[in-house]
């Protein structure tokens, strides 16, 4: 079945990079994309970035600048990363497939990685 | 970028009340999406493309709506219902709402 698996360093320190890996099964990366999701802490949702399944990437434009979103479709991982984060990137971070090419909609989700921005 | 707007923020419905959670969006939307959330658990997909219910959704609830203006009804709360709900539109770039935290009283 589709499962989404995120990992990811628990603890960054304020102005480093992070780095997380969303790892899937029960699909393949060139028939459906990836989305990241994040929750600051005691917030809501915001979507951060999307892996197509073509190898394209789109980005929030509020994050675009200092965000990344490559992929290894050998390993069925797709990867974020972000630099010079700050304690409001504080939060959980998930990874998402929409249910298929023509039903759209968050489908499934990863169980999130917390990160915490902490000196 | 359109912007989602939920009411209420938060509210509270007794067992076996009906429960309405509207959406409203700043430009039109073609579908609305709703997601259930509860503590230190994933969002969980609950309606899709405005009114089908995802897999396992019990059916008092519904959703409806179009253009800029969207609803999620519960009738007959229980208290398994009790959690965050947010909705998402699928216009790029896509975008949630606010959430609304529904309380059992």
């Amino acid at each position: 079945q589709v499962q989404l698996t995120e990992s990811g360093p628990g603890l960054v320190h304020p102005s480093e990079t992070l780095s997380l890996t969303c790892t899937v099964s029960g699909f393949s990366l060139t028939g459906y994309s990836v989305y990241w999701v994040r929750q600051p802490s005691g917030k809501g949702l915001e979507w951060m970035g999307r892996m197509r399944y073509n190898g394209d990437t789109s980005y929030n434009s509020a994050l675009k600048s200092r965000l990344s979103i490559s992929r290894d479709t050998s390993k069925n991982q797709v990867f974020l990363k972000m630099n010079s984060l700050q304690t409001d990137d504080t939060g959980t971070y998930y990874c998402t497939r929409v249910y298929s090419s023509y039903t759209t909609g968050f489908a499934y989700w990863g169980q999130g990685t917390l990160v915490t921005v902490s000196s | 970028e359109i912007v989602l707007t939920q009411s209420p923020t938060t509210m509270t419905a007794s067992p076996g009340e009906k429960v309405t959670i509207t959406c409203r969006a700043s430009s039109s939307v073609s579908y609305m999406h709703w997601y259930q959330q509860k503590p230190g658990a994933s969002p969980k997909p609950w309606i899709y493309e405005t009114s089908k219910l995802a897999s396992g959704v019990p059916d008092r609830f519904s959703g409806s709506g179009s253009g800029t203006s969207y609803s999620l009804t519960i009738n007959n709360m229980e208290a398994e219902d009790a959690a965050t709900y947010y909705c998402q539109q699928w216009n790029y770039p896509w975008t949630f709402g606010g959430g609304t935290k529904l309380e059992l009283k």
